[in-house]
């Protein structure tokens, strides 16, 4: 089964805290593609970040970090010092090498970051 | 670039109205493909292409029809609205160079059904 398990429905926190998201995944492929997107309230979706089954590197982009553990197969995505601007409903996405290019979204985190 | 286009962007139909959700992109993508988002259940695929004249269904494809006459454009075509399709349909592409890339997505459609 190609399946994405985001089990964080909703998560609160103040201002200035970290805060990790959680991503699980499960595919047979052993090529594959994970992505995250951010969804703010005016409702666009945003492209944060690609990675793929051979690169388990974990990246940093300013206050955003990724984890990629295949072992365990997640892909978690943590914000430090976290801003209002933060706020929004933060989706994981799977693509299998063999699937077509059909992405498998999971249900997504509403994040709130409160001043 | 006017990247993803969709229109319209609020819509509302009688249960049984057929309509068509545009969906047009200037990127020479690919890829294209049709979302609905409904609440807790996060993005579910309706129907993608991998290039013009190739259509394939999603998870979600009853109720709907798609073609691809040319790279730009992928409408979608709803042929009996039902209240169930209430959503909020996103249109996105993507570049098939070096396997699967991010997708770009459009503004989206918000439909009601009654």
């Amino acid at each position: 089964a190609q399946k994405v398990t985001q089990a964080q429905t909703e998560i609160s926190v103040v201002e200035k805290e970290d805060v990790t998201l959680d991503c699980v995944y499960e595919t047979r492929d052993t090529t594959y593609y994970l992505f995250w997107y951010k969804q703010p309230p005016s409702g666009e979706l945003v492209f944060l970040i690609r990675r793929n089954s051979f690169d388990e590197q974990n990246e940093i982009s300013g206050r955003y970090s990724w984890n990629f553990q295949k072992s365990t197969s997640s892909f978690n995505f943590t914000i430090t010092a976290s801003q209002v601007v933060d706020s929004a409903v933060y989706f994981c996405a799977l693509i299998p090498e063999n699937g077509g290019f059909k992405t498998i979204f999971g249900a997504g985190t509403r994040l709130f970051v409160k001043a | 670039n006017a990247g993803v286009t969709q229109t319209p962007k609020f819509q509302v139909l009688k249960t049984g109205q057929s309509m068509t959700l545009q969906c047009a992109q200037d990127m020479n993508h690919e890829y294209m493909s049709w979302y609905r988002q409904d609440p807790g259940m996060g993005l579910r695929l309706i129907h993608y292409s991998v290039g013009a004249g190739i259509t394939d269904q999603g998870e979600v494809p009853n109720g709907y029809n798609v073609s691809r006459s040319t790279t730009e454009d992928f409408p979608l075509r709803l042929l009996s609205a039902a209240p169930s399709q209430t959503s909020v349909y996103f249109c996105a592409s993507s570049p098939l160079a070096g396997g699967a890339n991010e997708q770009f997505f459009g503004p989206g459609t918000r439909l009601t059904v009654l």
